[in-house]
């Protein structure tokens, strides 16, 4: 089986602007998590999804957002680029939110300039 | 909330030797999970050991043990008979069965092995 991929892996954006970035969870499963990684703050959870429809989130504002598709893709957009939003943002997924054990994509390294 | 503390920022060892990555918890839960995540410079975080609350068995996959305490909420790590491939960040991870069901990671610890 494929594993958790992501897109991009690298991505370079100014302060103010908005990014999109993408996770496909393993084949069959339906519980995709987001995680904002930074030396400062170590690893936060961001918000899970499952079946579409957002079951947690972590404490991060409101320009943190997310959405998960039929095919249990998932997307999360950040708005207004803030310079502390430069991070390493890995993306887990899971069966289901009943399984403990959650697999991690490479991540997408987020820089904002 | 769940807090999950590793004291170490870093560690380092002789290839062949044992070391033990330490790490405390603290919940009001009776019944959780704990786990230990590999993370190489490749940045991939990987699943190393899992441990069930309930079960006074420690975990073991391998090279790889933990020595569970759950009345004194400590889960360490033992890597035995080290190996270059595994230098990493490992992280001690915290995941409840009520509630928000997440990973609350530990700040990470430097595993360093030397040749």
């Amino acid at each position: 089986k494929a594993g958790v991929t992501q897109t991009p892996r690298y991505l370079i954006k100014t302060r103010g602007q908005q990014v999109t970035l993408s996770c496909s969870p393993i084949s069959g499963h339906r519980s995709v998590s987001w995680y904002q990684q930074t030396p400062g703050q170590g690893l936060q959870f961001l918000f899970e999804y499952f079946s579409e429809t957002q079951r947690n989130k972590g404490n991060f504002p409101g320009r943190f957002s997310g959405r998960q598709f039929s095919n249990s893709r998932s997307e999360m957009n950040v708005s207004t680029l803030e310079l502390g939003d430069s991070a390493l943002y890995l993306c887990a997924s899971r069966p289901g939110p009943t399984t403990v054990e959650q697999y991690f994509g490479p991540g997408t390294r987020l820089t904002v300039t | 909330a769940q807090t999950v503390t590793q004291s170490q920022p870093e560690m380092s060892v002789q290839e062949a030797e044992t070391v033990t990555l330490s790490c405390t918890y603290d919940t009001s839960e009776s019944d959780y999970y704990l786990f230990w995540y590999k993370q190489p410079p490749s940045r991939q975080m990987i699943l190393v050991i899992r441990q069930e609350a309930y079960k006074q068995q420690n975990a073991t996959e391998n090279r790889f043990s933990v020595n569970f305490q759950k009345a004194a909420k400590s889960f360490s790590l033992k890597i035995s008979d080290s190996q270059l491939g595994d230098a990493a960040m490992y992280f001690c991870a915290y995941h409840g069965i009520q509630g928000a069901q997440k990973l609350v990671f530990g700040q990470g610890t430097r595993l360093t092995i030397n040749p």
